[in-house]
């Protein structure tokens, strides 16, 4: 059974420097089948989504985000991270990740349960 | 970008009601469009896969059609259980979310 699970800061500082590691088990995110993704939901609002790794490395970004954000691979720790830098209130969110289908239609189906952040001073 | 339009929302509803949901792009996607549904406090939960693959567990009073542009969610008979708020997803272009229909009483 695929298992991922966020992990990091629930309280950023404005200006800072977001980051939340993501660990998987039950599948390695070295295999070529899949991409690994963030997804955002603020408090009573939508799903965003903001971006994707996959294992050759390569990314795509939320084009609204692109400019904070820095997604990166970590195999030897089964592993993906997010950065997002220059946070602000708008970015208090609960984060998710979680596994893509690189083939298939690239849907998304495993993800995290999710790790609630605020940006606050 | 993809746009991804999803209406209604919310959508009032009783039990026993058809429902359907729709969700339009801004560009053809094929069929790489998903269907999620979301319970308060719950991860989003995979329904339907390139558009209209139903995943294994949900049950069949859901189903779902269109490719193209146009792509609908039916729920053919609402059970309090299904109470919740859906999201598409298109994942042909970059991914990009519906803005999610809340199914309400």
């Amino acid at each position: 059974q695929v298992q991922l699970q966020e992990s990091g800061p629930g309280l950023v500082r404005p200006s800072q420097t977001l980051s939340l590691a993501c660990t998987v088990s039950g599948a390695s995110i070295s295999r070529g089948d899949y991409y690994w993704t963030w997804i955002r939901q603020p408090a009573g609002k939508g799903l965003e989504w903001i971006g994707r790794i996959y294992t050759s490395g390569s990314t795509n970004y939320n084009p609204s985000l692109k400019s904070r954000v820095t997604i990166s691979l970590d195999t030897s720790k089964n592993q993906f991270s997010l950065k997002l830098n220059s946070v602000t209130a708008a970015d208090t969110a609960i984060y998710y990740c979680a596994r893509g289908h690189q083939y298939s239609y690239g849907y998304v189906d495993y993800w995290g349960q999710g790790t609630l952040v605020h940006v606050s001073s | 970008d993809i746009q991804v339009t999803q209406s209604p929302s919310p959508l009032s509803a009783s039990v026993g009601d058809r429902v359907t949901i729709t969700c339009r792009t801004s560009q053809s996607i094929s069929n790489f469009l998903a269907w999620y549904q979301q319970k308060p406090g719950k991860v989003p939960k995979l329904l339907v896969s390139a558009a209209f693959t139903l995943q294994s567990g949900v049950p069949s009073r859901f189903s779902a059609s269109g490719t193209g542009t146009e792509f609908t969610l039916t729920i053919s008979s609402l059970q309090p259980e299904d109470f919740a708020t859906y999201y598409c997803l298109q994942t042909h272009s970059l991914l990009t979310f519906g803005g999610g229909t809340k199914v309400e009483i």
